[in-house]
């Protein structure tokens, strides 16, 4: 049962552009999302996050939406860099302890 | 402060041998966490541990033991290793906030681990 899941195996953009990274959710008991991010052969690293008390988190080029009705968050990346390709993760949260984490989804910035 | 590390960075093994991965954390945080990543499979979940001393399963914990004995540290152990252990294996730690679902989890680099 896969309660987070990111359908997007990968996203190709075109530098400066926006991307778009979605992620939809099953469990409605959920309170915390964070999105992460990964390099090859390192460990991810914490992007953003959101409560599931608002609908919006923005931090500096990078924005999350959260839409509780749909069970659906996206990640915003605008403009986009090289630097940003990457495989990027969402996870959800219920509580303080354990984090669901998606199938990810590879991010390529052409330039 | 080195946050996360792991040790060691690469194993192989043959099937049926065992091995200790050790994780370590200088951030004084109370929740540790071992995960697998196999590819189209994302992150899941082996062994947890919310304190020194305890430790709880995950969404895939067969075939793995923890420990964690002291607060910095969380070992995972395989026992008799098999080909479908492959993977590559992530240490994460986090800190304890009451009343706040806040979780954010601080990675190790990572251990790439091959079962022959």
């Amino acid at each position: 049962d896969q309660q987070v899941k990111q359908n997007s195996p990968s996203l190709s953009v075109q530098e400066g552009r926006i991307s778009i990274l979605n992620c939809d959710y099953t469990n409605s008991m959920f309170d915390y999302f964070l999105w992460y991010k990964k390099y090859p052969a390192e460990g991810p690293t914490f992007l953003i996050s959101i409560s599931s008390i608002k609908d919006k988190n923005e931090d500096g080029r990078f924005t999350v939406f959260l839409n509780k009705s749909a069970k659906h968050l996206s990640l915003h990346i605008v403009p986009s860099q090289p630097g940003d390709s990457a495989v990027y993760f969402c996870a959800a949260s219920r509580g303080a302890q354990k984090l669901v984490f998606g199938q990810g989804t590879r991010l390529t910035i052409n330039p | 402060n080195a946050g996360v590390t792991q040790t060691p960075k690469f194993r192989v093994l043959k099937t049926g041998q065992s091995m200790t991965l050790l994780c370590a954390q200088d951030m004084n945080h109370e929740y540790m966490y071992w995960y697998r990543q196999d590819p189209g499979m994302g992150l899941r979940l082996i062994h947890y541990s919310v304190g020194e001393g305890t430790t709880a399963k995950g969404e895939v914990p067969d075939g793995y033991n923890v420990s964690r004995l002291k607060k910095q540290n969380f070992l995972l152990g395989l026992e008799s290793a098999a080909p479908s252990q492959t993977s590559v294996y992530f240490c994460a730690s986090s800190t304890y906030r009451q009343f706040s679902s806040y979780n954010e989890q601080f990675f190790g680099p990572g251990t790439r681990l091959t079962v022959l």
